[in-house]
């Protein structure tokens, strides 16, 4: 079993849909998650770094952490045809980073 | 540039080959990491230091793969005697300290093995 799971979609939305993206992991020492974003032929873009259990929003992204099911999310609301990238959930035990496999977004005009 | 850089963009190989990939940390970043992305996955980590000092090589996959960061700065990740399955893309990210701050990523390497 991986460490961090994800589902690796692709996932189409229309132009302004609120989109759901998630992780699960196995270790309940993680304490620090992020989400990255990376576009095609790029590396990782550092989108939302969270500590422990709650929320945090930035913009039109909301970071969720839920530590009792080992559940993470990510939402964008009002998505554009600017977010069509792929989605990297990861967590951090020791300054290393484990990521998820990755989730790809569609957003179609 | 206020980046991380890394050098080549793209590099292709014969099998057997030896390879060397460059990596320009964020100024003043003391942690340096290491990863090999393959197609359609995650970043998988391969090794990191703090500043000059090698110390995590626990994902290195084989002893074919070495990396060195002699100053503290830049970086170079080193594959010997390539094979296929080294094709992948390599990251290199950087971050202020060691630990749980934010690491920014470079553009990678998308190395290619003929």
């Amino acid at each position: 079993q991986k460490e961090v799971e994800q589902d690796p979609g692709p996932l189409s939305v229309p132009e302004g849909a609120i989109v759901s993206l998630n992780c699960t992991y196995s270790n309940s020492a993680f304490q620090y998650f992020m989400w990255y974003r990376q576009y095609s032929r790029k590396g990782p873009e550092l989108l939302m770094y969270t500590y422990s259990s709650g929320n945090k929003e930035d913009g039109r992204f909301t970071a969720q952490v839920d530590k009792s099911s080992k559940y993470i999310s990510l939402f964008i609301r009002d998505s554009q045809p600017s977010d069509s990238a792929t989605y990297l959930c990861a967590t951090t035990p020791r300054g290393k980073l484990i990521f998820g496999q990755g989730t790809e977004l569609s957003v179609k005009p | 540039g206020a980046g991380v850089s890394q050098s080549p963009r793209y590099k292709v190989a014969k099998r057997g080959q030896d390879v060397a990939l460059r990596c320009d940390p964020i100024s003043g970043h003391v942690s340096l990491f290491w990863y090999q992305q393959a197609l359609g996955q995650g970043p998988e980590f391969l090794t990191y230091f703090q500043n000059e000092a090698q110390l995590d090589k626990s994902g290195l996959p084989s002893d074919r793969f070495f990396a060195e960061r002699p100053e503290g700065s830049v970086s170079t990740l080193k594959i010997q005697r390539t094979q296929q399955e080294d094709s992948a893309v390599y990251l290199c990210a950087s971050s202020l300290l060691r630990g749980r701050e934010p690491q920014h990523f470079g553009d990678g390497t998308r190395l290619s093995i003929l």
